[in-house]
């Protein structure tokens, strides 16, 4: 099975601020899609951003961007301009074809 | 963006009895749906993977005859939690994938709480 690997449980930034969290996976596929959801308090899970692992781009979503460095299996988040809404849990997820794997998260605090 | 529903949010049942949690994708069809289970604090435990007309395929060590998954049709799924046990108390999360895409979108969870 694939593995999805967050090595930070928690993470705080100042409100305005940019923070990075990070998220490495393990595979033997060239072709897969990763993301990264946010989780607020209400449990709800909200799409953040999505990489196809075929694209060299990075992709960005506003505030959001990914740092994809495929050859390190490395999918990190930076959020710019942190606001007090974006605190929540975070958690990078892998998928190709019937597999989906979630990281453990990070939790994200924003002080005002 | 896309939509998927879950109902019930939150749901009581008495131990012994069964529960059933319906997952709908609205504005897609969804070719794979995915059960989730998620304790306080830890991440999405994926319980199994539905896809529509066949068979759920379920992760080591989840009781396919406990958590029984229908997914009748590509905008439906659905978790029947048998027999349900004190321990069974949990969130329970779907996600669809949407057909034309990758895209996976999460329905809102249901709380099951077995008194």
């Amino acid at each position: 099975a694939q593995t999805v690997t967050q090595s930070q449980p928690e993470m705080s930034v100042q409100e305005a601020e940019t923070v990075t969290l990070s998220c490495t996976y393990d595979t033997s596929e060239s072709d897969y899609y990763l993301f990264w959801y946010k989780q607020p308090p209400s449990r709800q899970m909200i799409l953040v951003i999505r990489q196809e692992a075929y694209k060299q781009q990075n992709a960005t979503e506003n505030r959001f961007s990914v740092n994809f460095q495929k050859a390190a299996k490395s999918f990190s988040l930076k959020i710019s301009d942190s606001q007090l809404g974006d605190a929540a849990m975070y958690f990078c997820a892998y998928t190709r074809n019937n597999d989906m794997r979630f990281g453990a998260g990070t939790r994200l605090t924003v002080k005002p | 963006g896309a939509v998927v529903s879950q109902h019930p949010s939150r749901v009581i049942c008495k131990s012994g009895t069964s529960v059933k949690i319906e997952c709908r994708s609205l504005d897609f069809q969804a070719t794979t749906m995915f059960w989730y289970r998620q304790f306080p604090k830890q991440s999405l435990m994926l319980m199994a993977t539905s896809n529509e007309g066949s068979k759920a395929t379920y992760e080591q060590g989840v009781e396919k005859d406990k958590f029984l998954i229908n997914h009748a049709s590509l905008t439906l799924s659905t978790l029947t939690v048998t027999s349900a046990h004190p321990e069974d108390s949990s969130f329970y999360i779907c996600s669809a994938r949407e057909f034309r895409g990758n895209t996976i979108y999460f329905g809102e969870g249901s709380w099951l709480t077995v008194v």
